[in-house]
């Protein structure tokens, strides 16, 4: 059981390049999430979804788009790269039983420098 | 709007010492989650909090949740090396997605 997978876990782009992360679960999760974690700044929701088909801003949504074109899947895309968007960052994803929600499975990271 | 904070953000303590991380939160909730990072490394679970007065343990680490108090408390037992990483809470709510608000993190380093 592979977890949450993202790809790739490293890369860099030069500024106004475009570049798309995979983030994959195998969980049947319903929930899943793309935040970025910066020194100093804890981790930040950029984006997340509630289901196939839905997306949502987070808190830290500007210069990104995502998708999930499938429940398994969930698609970060830069569009134009720019150096303050240099951060790693982790897809998460969860379920809830009722009203009970039991909390983040995290992929392993994604590494990106923009020069 | 909500804010998670925890107190130390960084701490040194020596093997067999022990002590306690703070984590408060400025709006009610009774969804509280522990996670471990290690350097350069994801984020693991480590304790889901889901009710008021829920204490969780494994090994040396304890979780604990007041939600009256706004607070959880992650207390460490005769720390030894290998806890050293960062600790991070997030606090949830029921409503929301299943969406966390996390803390800046604590960093651990367990000195011999």
């Amino acid at each position: 059981n592979a977890g949450v997978t993202q790809t790739p876990k490293f890369r860099v782009l030069k500024t106004g390049q475009s570049m798309t992360l995979l983030c994959a679960q195998d969980m049947n999760h319903e929930y899943m999430y793309w935040y970025r974690q910066d020194p100093g700044m804890g981790l930040r929701l950029i984006h997340y979804s509630v289901g196939e088909g839905t997306t949502a801003k987070g808190e830290v949504p500007d210069g990104y788009n995502v998708s999930r074109l499938k429940k398994q899947n969930f698609l970060l895309g830069l569009e134009s790269a720019a150096p303050s968007q240099t951060s790693v960052y982790f897809c998460a994803s969860s379920y809830s039983k009722g009203s009970l929600n039991y909390g983040y499975t995290f992929g392993s990271g994604t590494r990106l420098t923009v020069v | 709007e909500l804010k998670v904070e925890q107190n130390p953000l960084f701490l040194s303590m020596q093997e067999g010492k022990n002590y306690t991380i703070y984590c408060n939160y400025s709006t009610t909730s009774d969804r509280l989650y522990w996670y471990r990072q290690d350097p350069g490394k994801s984020l693991e679970s480590l304790f889901v909090l889901l009710s008021n007065g829920a204490v969780k343990q494994e090994g040396r680490l304890m979780a604990s949740l007041d939600t009256k108090a706004r607070l959880s408390t992650l207390h460490i037992t005769a720390a030894v090396h290998d806890l050293s990483a960062t600790y991070f809470c997030a606090v949830g709510f029921n409503t929301n997605a299943g969406k966390s608000t996390f803390g800046d993190g604590t960093t651990l380093t367990v000195k011999p």
